[in-house]
């Protein structure tokens, strides 16, 4: 059974440009939860979903948006980029309401120049 | 004060020794502790899930849980070379909403030398 699949795997993008990150869940979970790792610290919360509705969201700017499509792949957005966005980008998905145990995928990691 | 702290290492044994990764938290309303096992440039992967107080065995890896004083540990039995890697620890409390607030601790780097 395939796991948790994000694209792109890599990522260049200039200061002020857009960028658009995909999350395929494992198959049967609804719950899609989105983090930002800094190289160094560990995942910071930026949003979950649920049943395609935002269930919560991190300390992060308005710069950052997310969805969820009905069969519960997911989209991270990042408008405006900053140098300090550079980051790996890491979904997560859960068969929640039954657990609440996320599995990750691999990332994306973002450069942003 | 960050909610969960835990010390970055790097933590470096000898093949075969045993390996105990520790991390703290500050927020009683934590209920769920889980440990992720994270290799270079990948994502964390799943090792331990606990939500209660105690001992919890899978293998070679014990994860220990102490609610009353806010401290939770990972222990790694006859460590392997491929046990190098960095650990994090993780936490969650349901946030109003009923979704689960994960908070993770910054991570520790272990490696084991053959």
């Amino acid at each position: 059974d395939a796991g948790v699949t994000q694209s792109p795997t890599h990522l260049i993008k200039t200061r002020g440009q857009h960028v658009t990150l995909r999350c395929s869940p494992i198959s049967g979970h609804k719950s899609v939860s989105w983090y930002q790792q800094v190289l160094g610290q560990g995942p910071q919360f930026i949003f979950q979903y649920y049943e395609k509705e935002e269930r919560g969201r991190g300390n992060f700017p308005d710069r950052f948006s997310a969805r969820q499509f009905p069969n519960y792949s997911s989209e991270l957005n990042v408008n405006a980029l900053l140098l300090g966005d550079s980051a790996l980008y890491l979904c997560a998905s859960a068969d929640y309401p039954s657990t609440d145990t996320q599995y990750f995928g691999p990332g994306t990691r973002l450069t942003v120049l | 004060q960050k909610e969960v702290e835990q010390d970055p290492g790097p933590l470096s044994v000898p093949e075969g020794a045993i390996v105990s990764l520790n991390c703290t938290y500050s927020n009683s309303a934590f209920q769920y502790f889980m440990w992720y096992r994270q290799y270079s440039r990948k994502g964390p992967e799943l090792l331990m899930y606990t939500y209660s107080s105690g001992n919890k065995e899978d293998g070679r890896f014990t994860a220990q849980v102490d609610k009353s004083s806010k401290y939770i540990s990972l222990f790694i039995r006859d460590s392997q070379p491929s046990d190098s890697a960095t650990y994090l620890c993780a936490m969650s409390a349901q946030i109003s909403g009923g979704y689960q607030k994960v908070t993770f601790g910054t991570g520790t780097k272990l490696q084991v030398i053959p």
